[in-house]
């Protein structure tokens, strides 16, 4: 199984701050890595796939990149709506896997 | 628009099964896979395993072989999951995602709001 390690596993950060998030594979997945946010009882939203393509509708401040086993998603400017638990996951290969996810809390 | 709806709270005894829906709108049923996908409490998330809604074939994560199986209903677009020989350590969040191919790659979107499974005596 493709091991996803996520760091920090958790950051303090205030409005406007730039945040960045990075997430290693334990073998190279290419770009085929994607970036979640999720908020206590809601579904998880999908930000960023293939390692650095926007979804439809996300705010231009979330952005992702990186290839083969090291990646980044960087929020350039901290909204109150951003304060939330992010997770890598790849999908490369079965079974999918998920890193630990960081949560980003209010400074 | 897209949507997965799912069915609700369910409390489960210990050697239990329950089954666990995912009802899709929005989009035609049989063109994507749907995943599930579960929380447990204050850990991160973990896939179970799919199912191709065109045909009905599926596959498991190695650690639910034997306990998981994944069946879908066309005809109302529903895709179910049942659990069996529940233990506490299956108390989580279940969720159902729809499954997108592209060139650019593989990802979920969107998700299921999630179904609490408690398992206890």
């Amino acid at each position: 199984d493709v091991q996803m390690t996520q760091s920090p596993s958790s950051l303090s950060a205030s409005v406007g701050d730039r945040v960045a998030i990075t997430c290693r594979a334990s073998q190279s997945i290419s770009t085929y890595l994607n970036w979640y946010q999720h908020k206590p009882g809601k579904a998880p939203k999908l930000l960023i796939y293939g390692a650095s393509s926007l979804q439809s509708g996300v705010p231009s401040r979330f952005s992702g990149g990186g290839s083969g086993t090291d990646f980044t998603l960087t929020i350039s400017s901290l909204q109150p709506e951003d304060f939330a638990t992010y997770y890598c996951q790849q999908s490369y290969s079965f079974p999918r896997t998920f890193g630990q996810g960081t949560k980003v809390e209010i400074k | 628009q897209v949507q997965l709806v799912q069915s609700e709270t369910e409390v489960k005894k210990p050697g239990a099964s329950v089954k666990v829906s995912c009802k899709a709108s929005g989009y035609t049923f049989i063109s994507y896979f749907i995943h599930w996908v579960r929380q447990a409490p204050g850990q991160g998330f973990e896939w179970m395993g799919s199912i191709n809604p065109n045909g009905g074939s599926t596959n498991y994560a190695q650690k639910f072989q034997g306990r998981v199986t994944m069946t879908r209903d066309t005809s109302t677009a529903t895709v179910y999951m049942e659990l069996s020989s529940l233990k506490s350590e299956d108390t989580a969040v279940y969720y159902c995602a729809r499954g997108v191919a592209s060139t650019q790659g593989r990802w979920f979107d969107p998700w299921g709001q999630g179904t609490l499974v408690i398992v206890s005596s």
